[in-house]
């Protein structure tokens, strides 16, 4: 494909509504990530998979976030409840393996605005 | 805790002036170090890492692990050079990346 894709590319929610949002990453890419990036900060790790495992979790910043990959292909982050502290720029890369040297690619982002 | 500074949140220069942009980390282990830049309205993307030794437009960033910075150079800026930039570690043993706050670059004609 062209690149990591993310949809929507923006999402506004209204507080307590449930998002889910969407990645697809680039065919045969073996290890996912999510991050998340708040205005005028740099993206701050969430998640990690390396095919459909979900390897670390340990920047999800509270358990209203989960996020899948059931088939090690396109993966989908929730987050219940939404909060104005959620409102950020979300970010999913991939790599083609598990390698830390690769590059990882990145998706255009979705920007989700909590009112 | 695993930390990238990048101090500076805004470098202006004329072009064809040296640039510099500052990356320092707190890691006392062997990190992988990258360098991501962001041109406007478009993605995310991989400018160089240390491992490579590289120069990519005419960019380079040297390790200093007595420092541990990696600091970004460029001899002559460029008005294409105007992005946002930022500097990544990967811990050894993790995956993920720790990204700086990023310095926006801006080269004035």
């Amino acid at each position: 494909g062209a690149g990591v894709s993310q949809s929507p590319r923006y999402k506004v929610a209204k507080r307590g509504q449930d998002v889910a949002l969407r990645c697809d990453p680039i065919s045969g890419h073996v290890s996912l990530f999510w991050y998340q990036q708040a205005l005028g900060q740099g993206p701050e790790f969430l998640t990690y998979f390396q095919n459909e495992a979900q390897l670390d979790k340990s920047g999800l910043p509270s358990d209203r976030f989960f996020a899948e990959r059931p088939e090690g292909s396109v993966s989908t982050l929730k987050i219940q409840r939404t909060q104005q502290e959620d409102s950020a720029v979300y970010l999913c890369a991939s790599r083609p393996d598990r390698g830390r040297r690769t590059e990882a690619f990145f998706g255009q982002g979705t920007r989700l605005t909590v009112v | 805790a695993q930390r990238v500074t990048q101090p500076e949140k805004l470098l202006s220069v004329f072009k064809g002036a040296p640039v510099e942009l500052k990356c320092n980390y707190s890691y006392s282990g062997s990190p992988e170090l990258f360098w991501y830049v962001q041109y406007s309205r478009q993605r995310l993307q991989l400018l160089l890492r240390h491992i490579s030794r590289e120069s990519i437009k005419g960019f380079t960033a040297d390790l200093n692990k007595g420092e541990t910075s990696f600091h970004l150079k460029k001899p002559f800026a460029q008005e294409e050079d105007s992005a946002m930039y930022y500097c990544a570690l990967t811990p050894p043993g993790t995956y993920k990346y720790i990204f700086g706050t990023g310095t926006r670059l801006k080269v004035l004609a």
